[in-house]
């Protein structure tokens, strides 16, 4: 089955720019969809599609895609983005695959 | 607006059978795929499988020979059923309403989750 692969770890100092990828064959030919995940509580999705924002995401959030790779961006971090990042997709077998998640430290 | 509260035991023993029922409420089941997701405790989310507004399923080529997940409209509810489990389907366990549009994917939202602990 299709694979999705997220660096482990990102850190950004508050205010900053901040790129979260995921690459994967699949998105080649599907857009990925990005969700936030703070402990203890259900993921949240933030981006999906070719860059659109469920409401209530703030639009620091963009979403962007080249070629086998997807970002997840984040324009001016603030404290509150601290969590883990996933990306998901549809394989050609309609499987759905998620990446392994990348944990986000605002400095 | 939607939301999803999944509910079932809490604790299963090894090689039985492990079954949740996510409920809807706030909107239709009509339209929109249903997905059941895993998350062992401190590792990532894993996709178990998906039905259809017309009860058709999709499972992760991984599980399918276990794994059954049905749709109950009149009920509002989606049914998640694991058989033969063992410790290493120990994990927070979401319900989520799924759209799928042609090559776009999504999840939302979301239920809280329940943990389901395998140990005898």
């Amino acid at each position: 089955s299709s694979e999705l692969t997220q660096d482990p770890a990102v850190s950004v100092a508050l205010g900053q720019t901040v790129r979260i990828t995921c690459q994967g064959d699949t998105l080649r030919s599907n857009f990925a969809s990005w969700y936030q995940q703070k402990p203890g509580q259900a993921p949240v999705v933030v981006i999906y599609g070719k860059n659109n924002r469920p409401s209530g995401i703030p639009d620091r959030f963009s979403g962007s895609s080249s070629g086998n790779t997807a970002s997840l961006t984040i324009t001016g971090a603030q404290a509150e983005d601290e969590g883990d990042y996933y990306c998901s997709s549809r394989d050609i077998s309609r499987n759905v695959v998620f990446g392994g998640g990348t944990k986000l430290t605002v400095l | 607006q939607v939301q999803l509260q999944e509910s079932g035991p809490g604790l299963v023993k090894p090689s039985e059978t492990l079954s949740l029922t996510c409920t809807v409420s706030g909107g239709s089941m009509k339209s929109y795929h249903w997905t059941w997701i895993r998350q062992p405790p401190g590792k990532g989310l894993e996709w178990i499988g998906y039905v259809d507004d017309s009860g058709s399923a999709k499972y992760n080529p991984s599980l399918k020979s276990r794994v059954t997940i049905s749709l109950d409209m009149s009920k509002n509810q989606v049914s998640l059923t694991l058989n033969s489990v063992t410790a290493a389907d120990t994990a927070v366990y979401y319900c989520a309403r799924s759209v799928f549009v042609a090559a776009q994917n999504w999840f939302d939202p979301w239920g809280q989750g329940t943990l389901v602990i395998v140990s005898s």
